[in-house]
Parts: structure tokens; C-alpha cells; sequence
């Protein structure tokens, strides 16, 4: 069975880092992309980038690139998501997802990480 | 670039059809994936490629497209059916579009 099981939620101040993690299990992890998709409360879904576990290469989707870090360790089967400067309007739901092998949808998802930044 | 258009909600009775569309430009040449997201839930894979349904996912699931209008059907609706149903495509510069949601409610 494909799991991939997030890290809990975290309240934060802004200026402050953080790092998320999504560990997967149930197939070959490092074969395939892993999206990091947002969720703004009570709005919709949002890609903000792509990891590829293998050569830990990345695609940030513009609004992203410059505001967070994607990185991954794939002798445990994990992807990470990272802030070095969290902002208030970086709170919401945070969902790792497999991406298909046809790099067309996502199969499989976390079960999301809540992030709440405040002062 | 491209959005995908969404009616933000639609209720129907139990045991009714729901014909959730999601409008595109030319969306008939492009390939439509749908994710239903239950309330304080992840979202979860219900049709892609257009009509192919995940392992898992009834029958009474479907999908159709026309030249600017794909549609999920969900026939004989359950109350556990209630929840944000998104659509979304995968352009070719990586660019991944997700329609607003709309939110069905079993009445």
C-alpha cells in the first residue's frame, strides 16, 4: 500500500525557519517526483514545486522560487519542505503528493501539515 | 495562461446525479484529472486521464469531456460524497492548473 505520511502541524513566528517533512513508503520513492502543493484556509490547491528524490532535482513554480527550499533524503524516503523566513501569509495546509509516472496527476497524498504563522 | 473554471457549489438529494462541470479553453485536447477532498481531508485521486478511475474509486464515478467543458458525474449520491470536487490539467511547460472547487453538498 502507497502511504505517504507527513510531519505534524507547527505554529510559528514570521522571520522564524521551518522544515516539513513527507516520508513514503508502499513503492519506489525515489522514482518518482514528489509535488508540494499549498492550501490557503478555506481556498483551493495551489503546486508550488516538484522534488525528484533520485538527483534531488527541483522545479519551483515562480510565485515559490526564492521562498522556500525542497530537498529530500532518499535513504529514508523523505521529502522535505523548508522555510528560512517564514511571513504570516505562509499559514496553511501543506500536502506532499506523488506525482505519476506519466508526469500528468497526483496518485497518492500526505495526509497535509498544518502551519500556522503568527505573532 | 490557461484557468480552469469551476462553479463554486451545487447541492443535490441523496440518490440523485451530480454533474460537477469545469470549464477550459479547448479542453477537449487536453488530459483532466479530478480529486475529491472530504472536509478536514487530504485530497484523494477519483478520475484521471479524463474517465479512468483509480483502484478503489466506484463505479459511479464517470467522466466526459465536450470542446470547452469536462464534467464528473457522480451517479446514486451518497451522503459520504459531500466535498470539494477539483479538476486540474498538466500543461506542457510544467505548469500545473487547478480549477476553484466546487463544493457538493448532499441535501
Amino acid at each position: 500500500e502507497v502511504q505517504l505520511v507527513q510531519s505534524g502541524s507547527e505554529v510559528k513566528k514570521p522571520g522564524e525557519s521551518l522544515r516539513i517533512s513527507c516520508q513514503g513508503s508502499g513503492y519506489n520513492f525515489e522514482s518518482y517526483w514528489i509535488a508540494w502543493v499549498r492550501q490557503r484556509p478555506g481556498k483551493g490547491l495551489e503546486l508550488m514545486g516538484l522534488f525528484y528524490p533520485d538527483d534531488s532535482e527541483t522545479l519551483h513554480r515562480p510565485p515559490f522560487q526564492g521562498q522556500v527550499t525542497f530537498a529530500g533524503d532518499k535513504s529514508i524516503n523523505t521529502a522535505f519542505l523548508e522555510w528560512h523566513n517564514l511571513q504570516v501569509t505562509d499559514s496553511g495546509i501543506y500536502f506532499c503528493a506523488s506525482v505519476s509516472g506519466t508526469m500528468e496527476y497526483f496518485d497518492f497524498w500526505g495526509q497535509g501539515t498544518l502551519v500556522t504563522v503568527s505573532s | 495562461s490557461y484557468d480552469l473554471t469551476q462553479a463554486p457549489s451545487m447541492s443535490v438529494a441523496p440518490g440523485q446525479t451530480a454533474t460537477i462541470p469545469c470549464g477550459g479553453d479547448n479542453i477537449a485536447t487536453k488530459s483532466v484529472h479530478w480529486y475529491q477532498q472530504r472536509p478536514g481531508q487530504a485530497p484523494v485521486l477519483v478520475l484521471y486521464e479524463d474517465s479512468e478511475r483509480p483502484s478503489g474509486i466506484p463505479e459511479r464515478f464517470s467522466g466526459s469531456k465536450s470542446v470547452n467543458t469536462a464534467s464528473l458525474t457522480i451517479t446514486s449520491v451518497e451522503a459520504g460524497d459531500e466535498a470539494d470536487y477539483y479538476c486540474q490539467v498538466w500543461l506542457p511547460s510544467d505548469e500545473v492548473i487547478f480549477g476553484g472547487g466546487t463544493k457538493l453538498t448532499v441535501l
